[in-house]
Formats: C-alpha cells, sequence, structure tokens
C-alpha cells in the first residue's frame, strides 16, 4: 500500500514552460486535492475532486488545471510557469470529502520557475 | 468565514519540556478543529481534530489539545518533548456546518525546534 504518490520530487522550469505533476494514491478514495505551499502562508487549496470526471476549483485556481479521469489518478497541469508558481505542491486525498474523514498526504513536489 | 491564527513562526524548547503550541480560531458557527505535523522533507500528517464531543482530544506521538470556546481556542501541548518532535506544526479550521475537507482552512505553521 504506496499511500499517496506523487512525480517528480524536484523540477526547475523556465517561465513560460508547462508541466504536469503526477499524483497517484493506491486507497480507492473518492476525494483528491491540490495545495501549494508557501513560507508564512500555510497551505492554499488549488483545486479538488470528489470523484472521478468531477472537479472544483480551491482558493488559488488560476494558472493551473485539473482532471480526473481515473479514481487513481489526479494530475495538475501548470499550463504556462510563472515565477509566482514557484513553492511546494502537496496532493492529499481521503475517502470523501468529508471532514471526519482523514486526509492522507503525499510526499510534495518542490517546483522553481526561473 | 473561518480563520486561525498561529502567533509566531518559531517555538524552541528543551528536550524534557512541556511543548505549547498556540491556535485560535474565527468562525460564526461551531468548528472542527485540526492539527497536523510536518517533518522535515515529508507531506502533513494528522495529529489530532476535535468534531464534537469531549473538548481534551488526545493524538498521536503523546500531543492532545484543548477545545475552549470561550476562548476560541484549540492549543496543542506535549507533557515532555522530545528530539523527534521538531517539525512544523499547522492548526486548521472547517466549519461544522460545511465539514468538508474542501473547506479547511489552514493556519501559518509554528516552527517547533527542541533542543538537546
Amino acid at each position: 500500500n504506496a499511500g499517496v504518490t506523487q512525480t517528480p520530487k524536484f523540477q526547475v522550469l523556465k517561465t513560460g514552460q508547462s508541466m504536469t505533476l503526477q499524483c497517484a494514491q493506491d486507497m480507492n478514495h473518492e476525494y483528491m486535492s491540490w495545495y501549494r505551499q508557501d513560507p508564512g502562508m500555510g497551505l492554499r487549496l488549488i483545486h479538488y475532486s470528489v470523484g472521478a470526471g468531477i472537479t472544483d476549483q480551491g482558493e488559488v485556481p488560476n494558472g493551473y488545471n485539473v482532471s480526473r479521469s481515473t479514481t487513481e489518478d489526479f494530475p495538475l497541469r501548470l499550463l504556462s510557469a510563472a515565477p509566482s508558481q514557484t513553492s511546494v505542491y502537496f496532493c492529499a486525498s481521503s475517502y470523501n470529502d468529508r471532514a471526519l474523514e482523514t486526509q492522507y498526504f503525499g510526499p510534495g513536489t518542490r517546483l522553481l520557475v526561473l | 468565514a473561518q480563520s486561525v491564527t498561529q502567533l509566531g513562526s518559531h517555538v524552541s524548547v528543551s528536550e524534557g519540556a512541556l511543548v505549547l503550541l498556540r491556535c485560535n480560531y474565527s468562525s460564526s458557527v461551531p468548528p472542527y478543529l485540526f492539527w497536523y505535523v510536518q517533518y522535515p522533507n515529508q507531506g502533513l500528517q494528522l495529529l489530532l481534530k476535535y468534531t464534537t464531543g469531549a473538548t481534551l482530544v488526545k493524538g498521536i506521538n503523546g500531543f492532545e489539545a484543548e477545545f475552549k470556546k470561550s476562548e476560541t481556542s484549540f492549543h496543542l501541548t506535549k507533557p515532555s518533548a522530545h528530539m523527534s518532535d521538531a517539525a512544523e506544526y499547522f492548526c486548521a479550521v472547517t466549519l461544522r456546518e460545511y465539514g468538508a475537507n474542501s473547506k479547511l482552512t489552514f493556519g501559518k505553521g509554528i516552527t517547533l525546534s527542541v533542543r538537546p
């Protein structure tokens, strides 16, 4: 049982480049989410999904795209990277979106945009 | 609307000393409250949560927190710090009426250092 996995661990991009951050879970969780973590700002929700084919915006969705074609995978796409997107990105999952259900976090992807 | 305030960004204690990490929340309706821990180069892990019922909540690794409605606080404590407790700690809140992970608001986090 691998839990929540994220790839890559670290990435450097140039401004304007695009890339996809991968997230997968093997716990058959319906709810998956993406957060970004910036120093002194805690975690902020980018996008989330309550099941395959269903996605919604979080607090800071601009510049990011998501899709959920399977229960297991929830990739995050940066359409045209900007230095303001330099951050640590965490994927999380839980059985459903109820706050009583524990969220499990992946190890994170560190992204540097030059 | 909801928010959490974690005063200060860094707390340093000696090994064996009391750990006290403060969290105050703001919400117009009853909240669900959480503490998460993030060890270096890892994702967040749930320490404990308050939903309803007993206001003193026990979590993993000897941590506990008490929900005090009158003080709008949910401070995290541990009687005796261990070197392995060095990490970043986040308080989070969601309104009970939402009760959703997608409605969680995180605090800015507090870094705990433990001196030998």
